[in-house]
């Protein structure tokens, strides 16, 4: 099946820093998306990505569909450290309508003060 | 609340036993999907639910499990004869209409724990 390989699996950094993480992927996409998780909560949707080269941000957030549709990244500027969590990239394959999601296996990252 | 939900929080069963997860969606919300989140790794799609559609149940992993969804409502997820593979975090997510610009939201997830 579809997978998609996220990277750095964890990431330990100073508050102030920024940071940047990617995915990848060996087939199209034709969405992208970047989730948070909490401990003992579901994902949240961050940002939402639908046209190829498309770069959105989210207050402190930015996040860039890649070119080839196989890649995404999404950095953090001046890490706080209420930014600690699971980071998830997901994607939508091309030619399906709705939302069948593949989602890589998460950054952690850890923020210290 | 007018978030998803999910019930229970937490199960531990025995190997082989049947288990039963449920999920309210948010009210309004003809799209519901399940997924499996294995400790450490990234959310496995089980199965999805579209209005009156046939659902989707090409994420399924086995026979052992089934879902069901009553009108545009609550849906429980059986797992039948569990293993101690299956022991993971099953969330459920709903969304407006199932389309992909549609955002999911997602519960709280139910930890299945198989003794």
């Amino acid at each position: 099946g579809q997978q998609l390989n996220q990277s750095p699996q964890s990431m330990f950094i100073q508050e102030g820093e920024d940071v940047s993480m990617n995915c990848t992927s060996s087939s199209i996409f034709n969405t992208w998306l970047w989730y948070k998780q909490d401990p003992g909560e579901g994902p949240v949707l961050l940002i939402a990505l639908y046209k190829a080269g498309e770069l959105t941000s989210n207050g402190r957030l930015t996040a860039q569909f890649g070119i080839t549709r196989k890649d995404s990244f999404l950095n953090i500027s001046a890490s706080i450290p209420s930014d600690v969590g699971i980071y998830f990239c997901a994607g939508l394959a091309g030619g399906t309508s709705y939302g069948k999601l593949t989602f890589g296996q998460g950054t952690i990252l850890t923020v210290h003060p | 609340g007018a978030g998803v939900s999910q019930s229970p929080s937490n199960k531990v069963t025995e190997k082989g036993k049947d288990v039963e997860l449920r999920c309210d969606p948010i009210s309004g919300h003809t799209a519901l999907y399940w997924y499996r989140q294995r400790l450490g790794q990234g959310l496995e799609f089980l199965i999805y639910f579209q209005g009156n559609s046939a659902p989707d149940k090409s994420g399924l992993p086995s026979d052992r499990f089934s879902a069901e969804r009553t009108g545009e409502s609550v849906s429980t997820l059986t797992i039948q004869r569990t293993q101690q593979e299956d022991s993971a975090v099953y969330l459920c997510a709903s969304s407006l209409q199932g389309s992909r610009r549609d955002t999911q939201y997602f519960g709280p997830g139910t930890r299945l724990t198989v003794l």
